[in-house]
């Protein structure tokens, strides 16, 4: 059964750069049927997705965040990552992977890991 | 892209039916059939309830179903149980291939 497990930094300084890793398990990350993604939810407010790419290496952004952020693949690791630069106290979040593995289509989560809190303070 | 707007808040007693609205545009929800439902208990990671509107993945009770009119989706969960007190937030495709999400509903069950 495909698991995924968030890892990072709880938290971050000002200015710098937000990089977390989310481990795949119980499936190939280089399967064409999945898509992967990052979603957060800042404390006590609602969901906002971030990014998605696809098997092949297609990346869909949210135009909010484009600038900054950047999602990538491991395959000899079984991982996909995120990255989002110049933070700010505003992406203080709980942040999420999540994974279209049935439907193969990426705006769709079918499967969550359980998130992870990052902070964003000096 | 704006956020869907949903309801910040809905209620019901056990057994009861509530629906949950979530408007959008011609471009997200009006545009498209890719609205989908998710279920997030405190502290927990969200569940896909629906997709393309009004389907239900394996394992979702058939208590919980989805609709679309125009701009607007609905979540309906008939027969309230306790458990299904929660926040819920619809999604959906939009034509500048981007997701979008609503605000959230808090669900509370008397």
């Amino acid at each position: 059964q495909l698991q995924l497990q968030e890892s990072g930094p709880g938290l971050v300084k000002p200015s710098e750069t937000l990089s977390l890793t989310c481990t795949v398990s119980g499936g190939s990350i280089s399967s064409s049927t999945y898509y992967w993604g990052w979603v957060r939810q800042p404390p006590g407010k609602g969901l906002e997705w971030i990014e998605s790419i696809s098997y092949s290496g297609s990346t869909y952004y949210n135009p909010s965040l484009k600038s900054r952020v950047t999602i990538s693949v491991d395959t000899s690791k079984n991982q996909f990552s995120l990255r989002l630069s110049s933070v700010t106290a505003a992406d203080t979040a709980v942040y999420y992977c999540a994974c279209s593995s049935w439907y193969s289509k990426y705006w769709y989560f079918d499967l969550w890991g359980r998130g992870t809190l990052v902070a964003v303070s000096s | 892209q704006s956020a869907l707007t949903q309801p910040a808040s809905v209620s019901g007693s056990p057994g009861q039916s509530i629906t949950i609205s979530c408007t959008g545009t011609s471009s997200d929800v009006g545009g498209y059939n890719f609205v989908s439902w998710y279920q997030q208990h405190p502290g927990k990671a969200p569940k896909f309830m629906i997709y393309d509107v009004s389907n239900r993945p394996s394992g979702v009770s058939n208590r919980f179903s989805g609709s679309k009119s125009g701009n607007t989706a609905s979540l309906t969960i008939s027969g309230l149980q306790a458990e299904d007190e929660a926040d819920y937030y619809c999604s959906s495709y939009t034509s500048s291939s981007i997701v979008v999400f609503g605000g959230g509903t808090k669900l509370t069950v008397l």
